[in-house]
């Protein structure tokens, strides 16, 4: 069964800093691109960022750029979004999100991990 | 950048009728454009890529098309479980700039 896991989420103030994890299971995952979707509150979903398959392709969205690092580790089947310099409106579930097809690169996504809630507050 | 926008916001609709959702590029996207279903607090699922084309497992009842940059999403005789919030996704652009709708939220009539 193909599955994303994510974790590290939690409350963090404003400036500070955060890792979430994406635990990717039932598919090689060194052969797909890989995103990050975020959902604030009762609001719709924003695409933040994305890896190719061998990490050659990074692209974030301009609400992130500069503060935000996406990295991958196929040895370890993992996932992550490195976040700095944290503001209350990156406040979210944070969902990491495969493209559909192996070796493709803007497609849509499935699946979807389950979501971690990243809250920046003091 | 390409701005997708859906219509209605809300759409109130009794079990048994058909609901249809719109989306709109605000440039070409040729048929690079997905939707999704999602539950309250649950994970957005894929229903249709490729603008028509249903996902696995999805119902028939699901259905979409395309005219120029206007998308639909078209669910026949609307059934309990079908009541959520509906997303349409951009994937034209390279390099990958995605882009949602603002969702609309089916409810019941």
């Amino acid at each position: 069964e193909v599955q994303l896991v994510e974790s590290g989420g939690g409350l963090v103030k404003p400036g500070g800093s955060l890792r979430l994890s994406c635990a990717a299971s039932g598919f090689t995952f060194s052969s797909y691109t890989m995103n990050w979707v975020r959902q604030a509150p009762g609001k719709g979903l924003e695409w933040v960022s994305s890896i190719s398959a061998l990490s050659s392709s990074i692209y974030y969205a301009d609400s992130v750029k500069g503060r935000f690092t996406i990295s991958r580790d196929n040895a370890k089947n993992s996932l992550y979004l490195q976040m700095n310099s944290l503001r209350a409106e990156d406040t979210a579930v944070y969902y990491c999100a495969r493209v559909a097809i192996a070796a493709a690169g803007t497609l849509w996504f499935d699946p979807w991990g389950q979501g971690t809630l990243v809250t920046v507050s003091s | 950048e390409i701005v997708m926008t859906q219509s209605p916001a809300t759409l109130s609709v009794s079990p048994g009728e058909r609901a249809t959702l719109s989306c709109r590029a605000s440039q070409s996207v040729s048929t690079n454009l997905a939707w999704y279903q999602q539950k309250p607090g649950q994970v957005p699922r894929l229903l249709i890529y490729g603008a028509s084309n249903r996902a696995t497992g999805i119902s028939a009842r699901f259905s979409g098309s395309v005219s120029g940059t206007e998308f639909t999403l078209t669910i026949s005789s609307l059934q309990s479980e079908d009541f959520a919030v509906y997303y349409c996704q951009q994937y034209n652009n390279w390099p990958p700039w995605y882009s949602f709708g603002q969702g609309t939220k089916l409810e019941i009539k």
